[in-house]
């Protein structure tokens, strides 16, 4: 099955800075990648996608950009705020068919002020 | 995301004990899935439903049971084979049973085995 990586598992920035986690999977087939934010006690939610026919997507201070050759896709965060701090998770899934979603470990990102 | 609800927020089991997590949704959704959270580890698969009366076995089963007698409900019965049930369970539920639907979660239960 697909396995997907994640790293950093821990990112810390100060307020204003980038962030940048990065996922690698396994599966050349996957063609949905999705982010999930968890925020501390809160439930898992999408906050972007993207999918395997895009390189790049934006939303505001927030990106996705997908290499199929390597097969790896990373989340950019922008002009970093506190509350940008919480678990990260990146997901591959093989597309509409494929009932499942392969979670990444999880990266803890916090933003100091 | 208020639309699924998971009870109880904290349970307490003794071994030898089954217990039974409640997950519901009033979002008219298909699907319903069950992970399993444990600090490092992400989230990993449980059990899914795509229809009533259905539920495949995700990629950490055994242990576990679910049910699906109807649409709005998907319990999850931790069953006294599974070794290690201390972790944080979340419930999820898609419109569709598309690998591309966005996974809305419930607020999690987080079960300690005593």
């Amino acid at each position: 099955g697909e396995n997907v990586e994640q790293h950093p598992s821990t990112l810390s920035v100060q307020e204003g800075d980038s962030a940048v986690i990065k996922c690698t999977y396994s599966d050349s087939a996957s063609n949905y990648f999705p982010w999930y934010k968890q925020e501390l006690g809160k439930r898992p939610q999408l906050i972007i996608d993207i999918r395997s026919n895009v390189g790049e997507k934006k939303d505001q201070r927030i990106a996705v950009t997908l290499n199929k050759t390597a097969k790896h896709f990373s989340l950019h965060i922008t002009e970093t705020q506190p509350e940008d701090s919480a678990v990260y998770f990146c997901a591959a899934s093989l597309g509409p068919n494929d009932y499942k979603l392969s979670f990444g470990a999880g990266t803890t990102v916090t933003v100091r002020a | 995301d208020g639309g699924i609800t998971q009870s109880p927020k904290y349970l307490f089991r003794k071994e030898g004990q089954n217990v039974t997590l409640s997950c519901e949704q009033n979002l008219n959704h298909d699907a319903m899935y069950w992970y399993r959270q444990d600090p490092g580890q992400g989230l990993r698969l449980i059990y899914y439903s795509q229809i009533v009366n259905d539920f495949q076995k995700g990629d950490i089963a055994e242990g576990y049971s679910v049910s699906r007698e109807k649409k709005e409900s998907f319990p999850l019965t931790v069953t006294s084979a599974q070794k290690n049930p201390t972790a944080f369970y979340l419930c999820a539920s898609t419109i569709g049973a598309s690998g591309t639907d966005t996974q809305y979660f419930g607020p999690g239960t987080r079960l300690t085995v005593l």
